[in-house]
Parts: C-alpha cells; structure tokens; sequence
C-alpha cells in the first residue's frame, strides 16, 4: 500500500517554543492531507484539511493561528504547533488518501509524539 | 447524535472465539466505509474497506447495510493478536469521520 511518513516521531520541547512537524507521501501524490490529534485512550480526532496550494480547513474549535498548516507541494504538508503549552502534549498524525480524493482509502503516518514540558 | 458510533467495549472474547462489531451512520450521503484497527500508541492501519456487497479477508468478514445505516466487521477464529482498537471510518463529501472505536481483548 501507499507509504506515508512523518517526522519527527517524537518531540519533547519547552512551553512557548514552537514544533513544526512534517508529513510526506512518499510514493503518490496528494493534493489532501489530514490531520488528527489523539489525547491518551481516546479517540481520533480531526483538527483540519489540507490543501496543496490553498489555505487548510480547520475543525470547530481548532485554532488555526496555534495550529499553522502549509501544503508546500504535492508530497508534503507540515503541521507548525506554535507557542506550545503542556495541554498540547498528544500523538499527532496525518494521512493522505491514495487516490486523492477524500473520500479514498486514507493511509496513516506513524504519528508524532508530542511532549510538552 | 454523533455521525458515526461504535460500541467502545470493551470486548473480552476468548481466543478462537468469533466476535462481531457494528457501528452505525447517520448521514445517509456518506459515501466510502472503512474498517481499521490500532494498536496502542500506534497510528490506525487499514483492516479493510467495506461494500454492500460484503467483503471477506482470510478471518475477516465486513458488510455494509446502507437501508439500516451500519457497518459490521465479524472476526472468527480470534488470535491474541487481534487485541486492539477498531476503527470504523466513514466519508463523506470529503471529510473523513471516525467512530470512537471498540476494544476488543482476546483473552488466552
């Protein structure tokens, strides 16, 4: 299947600072990716859509000016978690579905973990 | 009422046992059906798409029921390494919705 991969996996970082985490696709393209956040024993959840050479859609309730996205090309999306706080400690992934169209088999990154101090 | 829904479990079946999971829709567009499992602190992988045709994979069986608006994934001959999280996945005009999930451990 469709390969996609993020980086760092893992992250520990003080309050305030920034994290920028990266999403790639390496063997397909994808005009859309998604990204999720994932607090401990729950449940997936979407904060927002990406889109090459548009600006992301965001989630009710997300912030977009914390949480910044840019879909550079057609491979890569990042996600820039800005002024990071204890409370935005989580498992971060992204997926991109094979096809390009959303409604496509989504295929997942290993996700990022991270740890706010 | 929440698009998507799963029974959260957990499901505590013995080993080689057959267990069955639904999860129901409420938006009657919803256009794609997926089934994933994850493991802990692991991201989701596919288990299998599912059509109203019914699809089987080795141990696996997945159907979808668009009259009732539900998803079923049926698991036989259950192994310990099936214990995990299952994801049930719709889409719809483009955004991707997940059920919370069921648990299922296989006991030894």
């Amino acid at each position: 299947g469709a390969v996609v991969s993020q980086h760092p996996s893992w992250v520990i970082c003080k309050s305030g600072t920034s994290v920028k985490i990266e999403c790639r696709s390496l063997d397909f393209q994808a005009t859309t990716m998604f990204w999720y956040r994932q607090f401990p024993k729950q449940s997936l959840m979407l904060m927002a859509t990406s889109n090459e050479g548009s600006k992301a859609t965001y989630e009710q309730g997300v912030e977009k000016d914390k949480f910044l996205i840019n879909h550079a090309s057609l491979t890569l999306s990042t996600l820039t978690v800005t002024s990071a706080h204890p409370e935005d400690s989580s498992f971060y992934i992204c997926s991109a579905p094979s096809g390009g169209q959303g409604t496509d088999t989504q295929y997942f990154g290993p996700g990022t973990r991270l740890t706010v101090l | 009422r929440k698009e998507v829904e799963q029974d959260p479990g957990p499901f505590n079946v013995p080993e080689g046992a057959t267990v069955a999971f639904n999860c129901t829709y409420s938006n009657s567009a919803s256009q794609s059906f997926f089934w994933y499992r994850q493991d802990c602190r692991k991201e989701p992988k596919l288990l299998m798409s599912v059509y109203s045709s019914g699809n089987e994979d080795g141990r696996f069986t997945a159907q979808l029921n668009r009259a009732s608006q539900y998803i079923s994934l049926l698991i036989r001959d259950s192994k310990l390494s099936d214990s995990a999280t299952y994801l049930c996945v719709v889409n719809r005009d483009d955004k991707i919705i997940f059920g919370k999930g069921t648990r299922l451990h296989i006991l030894p």
